[in-house]
């Protein structure tokens, strides 16, 4: 079985400033994938970034990066130059090879101007 | 491309009833799966379908059940309804391999009274 948390059920960020999400999971399996799926409200659950636990560089997607650390099994997200758009909740979610995503509580990022 | 898309958007039922979900994937997309989203449980998995056929379930009782069509629609079924099922239900499609982006629906907003 896999588990994954989210310690910070809301945050909060300055217009233009850097916020950083934290993430932590487990699971037995060797071979996983981890995203972040961002939910605004009322709005579709959309794929903001993912990794590939083989692979030790850092995704990054524009102003969205990860830092994944896979001996402390710790993923996450770093929004630079926050916008009044980048508000929502954001998920971290886990799957190994069996097609089955296990999602965190999410956090409630709010950017204020 | 039009995206994933589910009906009804929203339902009200009572206790002991039936209810049928539908979500009509991306076209071309092979895989869908299914997440209850409530504030006290978060997301979770329900089940997925590739091809017609159910390659991981999640852990539901045997009042969830699912299928999906040769057109790769799929249709979720809720038996004896209980107050607790009271949730968001998403279904997402993706290509099919556990690395491919899964796109999400607007869910359908369940109310059991």
């Amino acid at each position: 079985a896999q588990t994954v948390t989210q310690s910070q059920p809301e945050m909060s960020v300055q217009e233009a400033e850097t916020v950083t999400l934290s993430c932590t999971y487990d699971t037995s399996e060797s071979d996983y994938y981890l995203f972040w799926y961002k939910q605004p409200p009322s709005r579709q659950m959309i794929l903001v970034i993912r990794q590939e636990a083989y692979k030790q560089q850092n995704a990054t997607e524009n102003r969205f990066s990860v830092n994944f650390q896979k001996a402390a099994k710790s993923f996450s997200l770093k929004i630079s130059d926050s916008q009044l758009g980048d508000a929502a909740m954001y998920f971290c979610a886990l799957t190994p090879s069996n097609y089955k995503l296990t999602f965190g509580k999410g956090t409630l990022l709010t950017v204020n101007p | 491309k039009a995206g994933v898309t589910q009906t009804p958007r929203y339902l009200i039922k009572t206790r002991g009833q039936q209810v049928t979900l539908s979500c009509s994937p991306i076209s071309g997309h092979r895989s869908v799966s299914w997440y209850q989203q409530t504030p006290g449980q978060g997301l979770q998995f329900l089940f997925e379908y590739f091809s017609e056929t159910q390659r991981n379930k999640g852990n539901f009782p045997g009042r969830f059940s699912g299928r999906q069509f040769s057109n790769s629609r799929s249709e979720m079924n809720v038996s004896t309804l209980e107050l607790g099922d009271s949730a968001l239900y998403l279904c997402a499609s993706s290509l099919g391999t556990v690395y491919n982006e899964q796109f999400f629906g607007p869910g359908t907003r369940l109310t059991v009274l």
